[in-house]
Order: C-alpha cells, then sequence, then structure tokens
C-alpha cells in the first residue's frame, strides 16, 4: 500500500502565477481533505472531496479550489498566487463511513515557495 | 465549533526521563480525539487516536493519551523519551473519525541527550 502520494514534492512560483497540486488517496479511502500548514503553526482546512463534490470548506478564498476524480484523486488549484501563500499543502484521505479505519491519513505534502 | 488549545510551544526533557504533553480542547458535540506527530520536513503521521470506549489509548512505540470528559484534555504521555522521539507534535479533534480534523498549534519536543 503506498499510501498517501502527493506531487510535486517542492514547488516554486511567482506572486500572481496559478499552481495546481496533486494528490492519490490511500487504497481503499474515497474521501480527500486539504491542509495548508505556514511555518511554525498546525495545518489549517482548506476543503473536503467526497463524491467528486466539496463536502466542507474552510475559511479560505475562492483563489483556492479543487476537484476529485472518478479515482478518487484530487487536485488543489490556486490563482493569482500571494507571497502568503507560502507554505506546506499537505493532503489527506480517509474512508466516509461508521466502521473502524476511516480515519484520515497524510501524505507527505508539496512546498510551495512563492516569491 | 470546536478548537484545540496546546498549553507549551516548547518542550526540552532529558533523554530518558518522562513527558506530558497538553492538549485542550472545546466543542459543542461529541467529538474524537487524535493525536500526530511530524517529523522535520515530512508529512503528518497519526500517533493515537480517541474514537470511543476506554479512555486511555496506547500508541505502538509507547505513548499514551487519556481523554477525560470533564475537563475537556487529551494529554499525551510518555514514561521515558528517546532521542528519536524529537519532533512535531498537534493535538487535533474531528466530529467524525473521517471529517475535517481541526489542529491545535503543535508542541515541539526536543529530547536532550
Amino acid at each position: 500500500d503506498a499510501g498517501v502520494t502527493q506531487s510535486p514534492t517542492h514547488l516554486i512560483k511567482t506572486r500572481g502565477q496559478q499552481v495546481t497540486l496533486r494528490c492519490s488517496p490511500k487504497s481503499g479511502h474515497d474521501t480527500v481533505s486539504w491542509y495548508q500548514q505556514a511555518l511554525g503553526q498546525g495545518p489549517q482546512f482548506i476543503f473536503q472531496y467526497y463524491e467528486e463534490e466539496e463536502r466542507q470548506r474552510g475559511n479560505f478564498p475562492d483563489r483556492f479550489s479543487g476537484h476529485q476524480f472518478p479515482n478518487y484523486s484530487s487536485e488543489l488549484n490556486v490563482n493569482a498566487l500571494l507571497l502568503g501563500d507560502s507554505a506546506l499543502y499537505l493532503c489527506a484521505s480517509s474512508r466516509t463511513g461508521t466502521v473502524r479505519g476511516t480515519e484520515a491519513f497524510f501524505g507527505q505534502g508539496t512546498r510551495l515557495t512563492v516569491v | 465549533a470546536q478548537s484545540v488549545t496546546q498549553l507549551d510551544s516548547q518542550v526540552p526533557v532529558f533523554e530518558e526521563a518522562p513527558v506530558e504533553l497538553r492538549c485542550n480542547y472545546s466543542s459543542s458535540v461529541s467529538v474524537y480525539l487524535f493525536w500526530y506527530v511530524q517529523y522535520p520536513n515530512q508529512g503528518l503521521q497519526l500517533l493515537l487516536k480517541y474514537l470511543s470506549g476506554s479512555t486511555l489509548v496506547e500508541s505502538i512505540n509507547g505513548f499514551e493519551a487519556e481523554f477525560n470528559k470533564s475537563q475537556t484534555s487529551f494529554h499525551l504521555r510518555k514514561p521515558s523519551v528517546h532521542i528519536s522521539d524529537t519532533a512535531e507534535y498537534f493535538c487535533a479533534v474531528g466530529r467524525t473519525s473521517y471529517d475535517k480534523v481541526i489542529f491545535g498549534p503543535g508542541t515541539s519536543l526536543s529530547v536532550i541527550p
């Protein structure tokens, strides 16, 4: 089991550009959540996708958007990048349901630097 | 809404000494509780979780945490730490096991040889 995989691992973008980050969930998981972790802080919830739709959203502007594909993989898109968007972006996958084994597992993250 | 407080931002401790990392949460509904660990330049790893049942939960590497509903706490303990335990530790809550997770600000554990 490869677990949660994210790509790329590192990325440098210029202010005003757009970026797409990718995530493949752990085998058997159908739910993908994205988090932003600024340096020295705890992760902040961006949004969650389930059945190819955004199910929950945190307090992030519309510049942050996402997508989930039929194979449960997901993309995070950020438009009009700001210097403050520099952070570690974490993807977590989980399985919606009531039985054990549904909790979230995290990928290694994508380090985004905006210059 | 839920929130998490981790009272200590940094905890230095000597090798083989005991350690406690404190976590308090606030929620108007029942929650699930988690501790995640983050090693330098890595993602988050689930250390242990409380979903239901026994209030004392243990991890495979010697950590344990006790859910105290009356004090809304979920403190993490280890009786004897190792150098390899040096990492950032995050306490977190969620409404369900698969729901969004609300994280605390983290506690940096530094184990001194």
